[in-house]
């Protein structure tokens, strides 16, 4: 039982590449969730799946788009990376209203 | 608008006492959860303990216990006789309903950094 991966660990991109981040939960969970952290702050929502094919934008959505590829998997792309994305990247999920658990992170660099 | 405010970014705790790490928050939502989330230096985010905002007991797990002061809408951090390995950032987080309510959103503070002095 894993519980919430995520890959890749780390990252570093140039300004204008894309990417895909990948998030893979085994807890049956129906809700995911993508989060950014940036350095002395808390997390910030990106976006969210409350169900299998259905994504809402979060509170800082720009520069993003994801996809829920079935109940487990939900990704973040990033379509053309800029030096303002740099952060560290968390994937969580929960049942529907309940407690949200995360993945160990994605640290990503844009130069 | 939700808000969760963390005033102390470092503590420090001699190993075996108790601390207090505190939150307040803000919220007109009747129905919201309050979560403690530990993050020690490898990054990963560990949830610690939650408090739903219509539950009148302080919630409780192992170590860890949660002051609920709903009047003066804080919901502080306890962790007893405290050990080395507690040493981490500390964040305490809203959940509130968003869209359809069909999904929480968490709010998070800034975080305090405890460290455990042997």
């Amino acid at each position: 039982n894993a519980g919430v991966t995520q890959t890749p660990k780390f990252q570093v991109l140039k300004t204008g590449q894309s990417m895909t981040l990948q998030c893979a939960q085994d807890m049956n969970h129906n809700s995911m969730y993508w989060y950014r952290q940036d350095p002395g702050m808390g997390l910030r929502l990106i976006y969210y799946s409350a169900s299998e094919g259905t994504t809402d934008k979060g509170e800082v959505p720009n520069g993003y788009n994801v996809s829920r590829l079935n109940k487990r998997e939900f990704s973040l792309r990033l379509e053309s990376a800029a030096p303002s994305q740099t952060s560290v990247y968390f994937c969580a999920s929960s049942r529907q209203l309940d407690t949200q658990y995360f993945g160990p992170g994605t640290r990503l660099t844009v130069l | 608008a939700q808000k969760i405010t963390q005033t102390q970014p470092g503590m420090f705790v001699q190993e075996k006492e108790a601390v207090t790490l505190d939150c307040t928050y803000d919220t007109s939502d009747p129905s919201y959860g309050l979560f403690w989330y530990k993050q020690p230096s490898s990054g990963e985010m560990i949830f610690l303990i939650y408090q739903g905002s219509y539950d009148q007991q302080n919630a409780t797990e192992g170590r860890y216990s949660l002051n609920f002061q709903k009047a003066r809408k804080s919901a502080n951090l306890v962790i007893s006789a405290s050990q080395l390995g507690d040493s981490a950032m500390y964040f305490c987080a809203m959940s509130f309903l968003i869209s359809s309510g069909s999904a929480r959103q968490l709010t998070f503070g800034s975080g305090t950094q405890l460290t455990v002095l042997p």
